[in-house]
């Protein structure tokens, strides 16, 4: 089944420590987009991708990191740099061209502990 | 500055007593207006796209509607598992095609 797969599902932080998220898909999509989601706030976009080798810095940027060496990954980097890390993040894929619509994963709650 | 904003926040409804959603936006070139549902823990689930006013769509007990300014998605004699939140979200000209989105309204549907 085609699909967008984010790993862990959990995911547990000291203090101080860098954390990476996982997310793949095989849908050949080749746009990909990272959302934070904090309660009583909308989703919060953090880093995008619209082709291989190349991302841009989305609204909440600061104290994250990302990278987009292949068409089906897109991996997110929480730094310890990121002041309140603790929020859902979930992480989208569209086929990039104007009005269509992106498919999410399942989420990773994150959890600085 | 791409604006969406979702009304109510909170809607509690009877099994079977319609009701509606409302979604106001502000959007450069507007390329698309979604609606998602989300489930508690879960991402969002993709319902439907609109992409100028007087488009309509339907999915069985759901219908969502679009003018220049505001979306509505109808919920027609609803059940309890259309309990959700509701999240819209506009995709403007340029910009990579992200999405803007709503902080949702959450629907909860009670026998």
């Amino acid at each position: 089944d085609g699909g967008i797969t984010q790993s862990p599902k959990y995911l547990f932080r000291k203090e101080g420590q860098n954390v990476t998220l996982s997310c793949e898909q095989n849908l050949n999509h080749d746009a990909m987009y990272w959302y934070r989601q904090d309660p009583g706030q909308g989703l919060r976009l953090i880093y995008y991708s619209q082709i291989v080798n190349d991302f841009q810095k989305g609204d909440i940027a600061e104290g994250y990191s990302v990278s987009r060496e292949k068409k089906e990954s897109f991996p997110l980097t929480v730094t310890s740099a990121q002041k309140n890390p603790t929020a859902f993040y979930l992480c989208a894929s569209n086929g990039g061209g104007d009005g269509t619509e992106a498919f999410f994963g399942q989420g990773t709650r994150l959890t600085v502990v | 500055e791409d604006q969406v904003t979702q009304s109510p926040e909170a809607l509690r409804l009877q099994e079977g007593e319609s009701s509606s959603l409302n979604c106001s936006y502000t959007v450069s070139g507007l390329r698309g207006l979604f609606w998602y549902r989300q489930d508690p823990g879960k991402g969002p689930e993709f319902l439907f796209t609109l992409y100028s006013a007087g488009e309509e769509k339907e999915k069985e007990r759901l219908k969502a509607t679009l003018t220049k300014k505001e979306s509505f998605l109808h919920i027609t004699a609803p059940k309890p598992e259309d309990s959700a939140t509701y999240l819209c979200a506009v995709q403007a000209g340029g910009g990579g095609n992200k999405l803007t989105f709503g902080t949702g309204t959450q629907l909860k549907v009670e026998l």
